[in-house]
């Protein structure tokens, strides 16, 4: 069974500084893991991916994640916030040789302070 | 880039009516999928499809819903009868193999009963 964690509701940080955004996942097989961010009343637009390649991971807009499977995280971080970065963000696993159905976490709403 | 296309964007209908929300999805995806999102609640899994059926349903998926994938073109999900908790968002996935390169997630449908 996989399940996935986002451990904060909501991140406030201001523009310019950095963005962490908390994601642990339990998976019985090899996980596949994924950002997603959800901007108000629009759809959900793939960030970043991990697939078993590189544990650091580089997406778009300059979000990056590190997957660190002795912890079980998979932690979104950014150098420096832009207001454009306020939206909602989606942890989510789905496992390899396992059920690749994805598994969504509850989501963390990131707020950018001017 | 492709993209997964769904219609309509908004739908009101009156409880008890039957809708069909319709997706096209990624031309050489094989995987399907279908999952809603209460406002301010979690992405939840409906179903999954593949070689043209249900691969996988989640406690959600009731003899209300139903899907077809009626052309080569057309994913639909199908609601009977439907309930005022129905009103959600609507997202329409898919997938090459499986998902372990990730999903591709239309725009949604926002579906509102009254």
């Amino acid at each position: 069974a996989q399940s996935v964690t986002q451990l904060d509701s909501h991140v406030s940080v201001s523009e310019g500084t950095p963005v962490l955004l908390r994601c642990n996942y339990s998976s019985s097989y090899s996980p596949s893991l994924f950002w997603y961010v959800q901007h108000p009343n629009k759809g959900l637009q793939l960030l970043l991916k991990y697939t078993s390649a590189a544990t650091l991971v580089k997406g778009i807009n300059g979000f990056e994640a590190e997957f660190k499977k002795s912890e079980t995280s998979f932690h979104l971080t950014k150098p420096s916030a832009h207001m454009s970065d306020a939206a909602e963000y989606f942890c989510v696993v789905s496992e390899t040789g396992g059920s690749y159905i994805p598994t969504f976490g509850r989501g963390t709403s990131l707020i950018v302070h001017p | 880039e492709p993209e997964v296309t769904q219609t309509p964007s908004h739908q009101v209908t009156q409880m008890g009516q039957e809708v069909i929300l319709r997706c096209v999805p990624i031309s050489n995806h094989l995987y399907f999928y279908w999952y809603r999102q209460i406002l301010g609640q979690k992405v939840e899994f409906l179903v999954s499809f593949y070689n043209n059926e249900i691969s996988e349903k989640s406690e959600i998926f009731d003899d209300q819903f139903s899907v077809e994938r009626p052309d080569g073109s057309n994913f639909t999900l199908k609601i009977r009868s439907t309930k005022l908790e129905d009103s959600a968002m609507y997202f329409c996935a898919s997938s090459t193999t499986g998902g372990t390169y990730g999903y591709t997630f239309g725009s949604g449908t926002r579906l509102t009963v009254v």
